[in-house]
């Protein structure tokens, strides 16, 4: 059984449009991370969260918002969509596993922004 | 701040040949060294991961080398099949980081 899940797998919405991408993870993981994958850019983190009602800025956080509500569920938030966030979406969690942290990622959501 | 670079794809290659993805990465940290894979329609799962300078690690046929003095990673194969055709991210993350910096990865196409 998948360890990180994501809903929906596909979405359209328009211009200016609301949508909310979910990820839920079962590995009892601390951490917990949005990305966006396009090509030319590989992965690039938008939000990340270490626990329950806290948030970090990623590295490409504008017209983004992200909330996460328990240790195994985080949102991400477009209230006004724009067709430059149509992308593929990743949700990973992690933990420290030795010295590192290994993420493990969700099967992706693709948005599509008309 | 840290960063990884890498090879740029697309690479393409003939069934049993041998394959290279260079990777170099930046840090003022002692890092932990990744390589991520991702085929077709799934999320990056992780190929193996290296913790420690000059030590080497492995899965499924390909290896890379922790090179502390080059700060490189490169990932090899020595015959690589079409089912190897997949994106590959080179990354990095250290002890104080709680996050993974990945390069742009390498898409590997594996012709038969």
């Amino acid at each position: 059984e998948a360890a990180v899940t994501q809903s929906p797998r596909n979405k359209v919405t328009v211009t200016g449009g609301n949508v909310t991408l979910s990820c839920r993870q079962t590995n009892s993981h601390n951490y917990m991370y949005w990305y966006r994958q396009d090509t030319g850019h590989g992965l690039r983190l938008i939000h990340y969260s270490y626990g329950a009602g806290n948030l970090q800025i990623g590295d490409v956080p504008d017209g983004y918002k992200a909330t996460r509500t328990t240790q195994e569920d985080f949102f991400l938030l477009l209230e006004l969509a724009s067709p430059s966030q149509t992308s593929l979406y990743f949700c990973a969690s992690s933990d420290l596993q030795g010295s590192s942290y290994e993420q493990y990622f969700g099967p992706g959501t693709r948005l599509t922004v008309l | 701040g840290d960063s990884v670079t890498q090879t740029e794809g697309p690479v393409t290659l003939s069934e049993g040949t041998s394959l290279t993805v260079n990777c170099s990465y930046e840090t003022k940290q002692y890092p932990t060294l990744f390589w991520y894979v991702q085929y077709p329609g799934e999320g990056p799962q992780l190929l193996f991961k290296v913790p420690k300078a000059n030590e080497k690690g492995s899965n499924r046929g390909f290896e890379a080398t922790y090179n502390k003095e080059a700060t490189s990673f490169h990932l090899q194969k020595a015959s690589v099949q079409e089912s190897d055709s997949a994106v590959y991210y080179c990354a990095l993350s250290g002890y104080s980081n709680n996050r993974i910096f990945f390069g742009d990865g390498t898409q590997l196409v594996v012709k038969p």
